[in-house]
């Protein structure tokens, strides 16, 4: 199993472009997660889906959007790129037991973006 | 409303000493604990978690962690430090009081190991 894969790894962007980070997952996780990580900041949650075709917002949503079309993959996309928007972001699953509270979440490599 | 505290953002031992990572939580519900650990450009993987069952939780790579309520901690422990546990260690609860189906993340500790 390749686990959690994400694409793609780096990418430098100007302000106003946009771009779409790809998370896939194939161990037939319900749930996954888009995650910022900047330092002294800790891991930040962007947005969640509990399931195929369902999607909400985290603690930080603002300037992002996402979409759960299918089990397996989760987008996160970036309409107007910001240099705020500079960071490493991750990509997570679990399995959705327990509404995810006690689930081991499973992470991607990360992607490192960078906004000029 | 829940949170984590990780004390000392930087932590250094000598191979073989102990490593000592500590976690205090706040919560006005039983916690669900986790310890994550990140190896240099890597994602986080699991080492440990803690969902009400033994207090004492025994990990990957030699970890373990004890829950203490008195104390409202979860210090993560592993006896003789080796090289390869350089890394980046968080601890973060479950969000159960919460309406977003979340971990709350400590700002993480930097585990080095001299030889």
């Amino acid at each position: 199993n390749a686990g959690v894969t994400q694409t793609p790894k780096f990418r430098v962007l100007k302000t106003g472009q946009s771009m779409t980070l790809l998370c896939a997952q194939d161990m037939n996780h319900e749930y996954m997660y888009w995650y910022r990580q900047d330092p002294g900041m800790g891991l930040r949650l962007i947005h969640y889906s509990v399931g195929e075709g369902t999607t909400a917002k985290g603690e930080v949503p603002d300037g992002y959007n996402v979409s759960r079309l299918k089990k397996q993959n989760f987008l996160l996309g970036l309409e107007s790129a910001a240099p705020s928007q500079t960071s490493v972001y991750f990509c997570a699953s679990s399995y959705g037991a327990s509404g995810g509270l006690t689930d081991t979440q499973y992470f991607g490599p990360g992607t490192r973006l960078t906004v000029l | 409303a829940q949170s984590v505290t990780q004390l000392g953002s930087h932590v250094s031992v000598s191979e073989g000493a102990l490593v000592l990572l500590r976690c205090n939580y706040s919560s006005s519900v039983p916690p669900y604990l986790f310890w994550y650990v990140q190896y240099p450009n890597q994602g986080l993987q699991l080492l440990l978690k803690y969902t009400s069952a033994a207090t004492l939780v025994k990990g990957i790579n030699g970890f373990e962690a004890e829950f203490k309520k008195s104390e409202t901690s979860f210090h993560l422990t592993k006896p003789s430090a080796h090289m390869s546990d350089a890394a980046e260690y968080f601890c973060a609860v479950s969000d159960r009081a919460g309406i977003i189906r979340k971990l709350i993340w400590g700002l993480g500790t930097s585990l080095a190991v001299n030889p």
